[in-house]
């Protein structure tokens, strides 16, 4: 079974230019996160999609960062126009059945974002 | 307010016991996760708790008291291969579900 993919696994990118990270859920998983780790920091929660819909976009930081999930399985997230703080590790992670306690996330290895 | 508490850094030889402590304090709570994760890699899954006590899974055991807001990853038989990095996680109670990410405590295994 094919596990979370992030494309692309680097990216280095100007100040003020765009970049649109990708995630490939496993198949099947309904809910699907983004969290971003910047350097030296912990892992912070950025929004939970529930299929196509947004569940809970607290975690993003502004409006320059847009996340979609048409057709509710595979993700983008669009950094427009990036900005230095934005540098970090983009993790994608899915799961199966938002009910279940034991909700185990299977996480992507993730999107080296450095803004110049 | 959130907050997780683990140490930065642990060292240990190859087949000895370690045990990696986590405190938290987070608003609302519904279980803890523990993740291992290789530099440059995705983290992987290691345990859950959700009620109080030790949950065993072959090498690796993890231990919770809710009133304490206290865990552990308990490691035994130690092996190069687990030098890694090991994130505590607490979840959110409710409909977010997030987890709430410590900075990891970085494993050296020693020969």
């Amino acid at each position: 079974e094919a596990g979370v993919t992030q494309f692309p696994s680097h990216s280095v990118i100007e100040k003020g230019q765009t970049v649109t990270l990708r995630c490939d859920p496993i198949s099947g998983h309904d809910n699907l996160y983004w969290y971003r780790r910047v350097m030296g920091k912990e892992i912070k929660f950025l929004l939970h999609f529930v299929k196509e819909s947004k569940q809970d976009e607290s975690g993003m930081p502004n409006n320059r960062f847009l996340a979609e999930r048409t057709g509710g399985t595979y993700s983008t997230l669009k950094v427009q126009p990036a900005e230095l703080e934005d540098s970090g590790v983009y993790f994608c992670a899915s799961s199966q059945i938002q009910g279940a306690s034991h909700e185990k996330l299977f996480f992507g290895s993730g999107t080296q974002l450095s803004v110049l | 307010g959130q907050n997780i508490d683990q140490p930065t850094e642990m060292t240990a030889t190859e087949g000895a016991i370690v045990q990696i402590n986590c405190t938290y304090q987070t608003s609302g709570f519904n279980g803890l996760f523990w993740y291992q994760q290789h530099a440059g890699e995705a983290p992987t899954f290691l345990s859950y708790n959700v009620l109080d006590g030790l949950e065993e899974k072959g090498r690796f055991s993890s231990f919770l008291s809710r009133s304490k807001g206290y865990s552990y990853l308990l490691l035994k038989e130690l092996q190069m291969k687990d030098s890694a990095s090991y994130l505590c996680a607490p979840r959110h109670a409710g409909n977010n579900r997030k987890l709430i990410w410590g900075l990891g405590t970085s494993l050296a295994v020693n020969p």
